[in-house]
């Protein structure tokens, strides 16, 4: 099993206030990285995949990086709103191919209004 | 647009019941997974499948079986519930890594 990392666990933030919370994996037989988003009383979506060292991507407000060499992705939320709420997880591939992947367990973000 | 479907989001169960819960995808996707998520421990692999009739065990197995018939569905089976399994099921297709979720049974053994 991948050891798969993220912190902090939880987080509570006011509404307007950016945040930024981390996945650490092993950097060895890197392939990807996947950031989801869990809102409650929801399905998990994707939010963003990384591949290459030094990545980063973006959806709105919502902000990600990548550092293969040393093994962690950063999520960045700009000016937290009250929609922003929800656990954010990270997953990486395992190899043996078969599509598994380990999860983090995740950050859980409440932005207070 | 992917769509996961789980048969039931709320299921209580008495304990030694026999469990059946489905999940239905409509990408044809080989690649089918179910996961349990509890507080704290994140989500935890519990049967994977990659193509009609092969099952592939996860990561806490025990207490559980799978049923994949027909490419769409992928049955999770309880055969004994216990109270220990109650949690968050969710079920999940992938293809290039990503996973599509359904939107989860929770079940309750009593």
């Amino acid at each position: 099993i991948l050891n798969v990392e993220q912190s902090p666990q939880s987080l509570h933030v006011q509404e307007g206030d950016s945040t930024n919370f981390t996945c650490s994996f092993p950097s060895s037989n890197f392939y990807a990285l996947h950031w989801y988003r869990w809102e409650t009383a929801k399905s998990p979506e994707a939010l963003f995949v990384m591949t290459l060292n030094g990545d980063e991507k973006k959806k709105g407000r919502i902000s990600a990086t990548l550092n293969t060499k040393e093994g962690y992705s950063y999520l960045y939320i700009k000016g937290s709103q009250p929609e922003d709420s929800a656990t954010y997880l990270c997953a990486c591939p395992n190899s043996g191919g078969y599509q598994k992947v380990t999860f983090g367990t995740g950050t859980k973000l409440q932005v207070i209004p | 647009d992917v769509k996961v479907t789980q048969s039931s989001r709320y299921l209580v169960k008495r304990t030694g019941e026999k469990v059946f819960l489905e999940c239905v995808q409509d990408m044809d996707h080989e690649n089918m997974f179910w996961y349990r998520q509890d507080p704290g421990l994140g989500l935890r692999l519990i049967y994977f499948s990659y193509d009609v009739k092969m099952k592939e065990k996860g990561d806490i197995p025990e207490g559980y079986s799978v049923s994949r018939e027909k490419k769409e569905r992928f049955s999770l089976i309880l055969e004994s519930a216990s109270t220990n399994q109650t949690s968050m099921y969710l079920c999940a297709s992938s293809v290039l890594y990503e996973q599509y979720f359904g939107p989860g049974t929770r079940l309750t053994v009593t």
